[in-house]
């Protein structure tokens, strides 16, 4: 198995709701990243994590949490999200790089997010 | 700040011809440099990667040529095909361990190739 899944692919949720996203790799991969994309622009970094533990947060608003269960699994729960937040989530993992050594991300094909 | 700088924005390019597309990095930590292709409603997919120690990499049609004195690194699309039109960004990453495996992209470009 060389993807990654996400579900939904697609979500419409009104400014007071509450969702989640989910993302799920069985190759093994021990860190995992989420990642906000607008039309015409590149991925931008929200959250990353190593052996289920958050490494990196960039800055992202509290309206937004992460969480990682185990290994193969990745969640953003979502709650009173704004307009501008609607965009292409994706999710994406790579091998750990706990030796330094760097390798390339196998991204997911994104949950499409439109807050209304 | 743009770490990563992409050009150009966009590209047209007949079928058959050459597609090249150019990127410029500041950061000297950086060591590790992906090409992702990107068609629309989908995830970036990784195509093609580059480390510092080679001055060129080749897969199929697709070429990476690396200048690490210039801190630049360039994607050749040769024999151009329709199914290329896509989006690509080049991307890189630091080697230190706490900076995590972080990657920083380039703006992206939109290549256009008309049969």
């Amino acid at each position: 198995d060389t993807e990654v899944t996400q579900t939904p692919k697609h979500l419409v949720m009104g400014m007071t709701n509450k969702k989640s996203l989910k993302c799920e790799q069985h190759m093994g991969h021990r860190a995992m990243y989420w990642y906000k994309q607008k039309a015409k622009k590149p991925p931008e970094l929200m959250f990353v994590y190593s052996y289920e533990k958050l490494s990196i947060n960039e800055s992202v608003p509290s309206r937004f949490s992460p969480e990682c269960p185990n290994s193969s699994l990745l969640n953003l729960h979502l709650h009173a999200l704004q307009p501008e937040d609607s965009a292409l989530y994706l999710c994406a993992s790579s091998q750990e790089t706990r030796t330094g050594t760097n390798y390339g991300y196998t991204f997911g094909s994104g949950t499409r997010l439109t807050v209304v | 700040q743009q770490q990563v700088k992409q050009s150009p924005q966009s590209l047209i390019v007949q079928k058959g011809g050459i597609s090249i597309i150019n990127c410029a990095y500041e950061n000297t930590a950086f060591d590790y440099f992906p090409w992702y292709q990107q068609f629309p409603g989908k995830g970036p997919a990784l195509l093609i990667a580059i480390r510092p120690d080679v001055s060129e990499k080749k897969e199929g049609r697709f070429t990476i040529s690396f200048n690490k004195s210039a801190k630049q690194f360039s994607l050749h699309i040769m024999d151009s095909q329709p199914g290329d039109s896509a989006t690509y960004f080049c991307a890189a990453n630091p080697t230190s361990k706490a900076a995590g495996n972080k990657l920083t992209f380039g703006g992206g470009t939109r290549v256009l190739v008309k049969p």
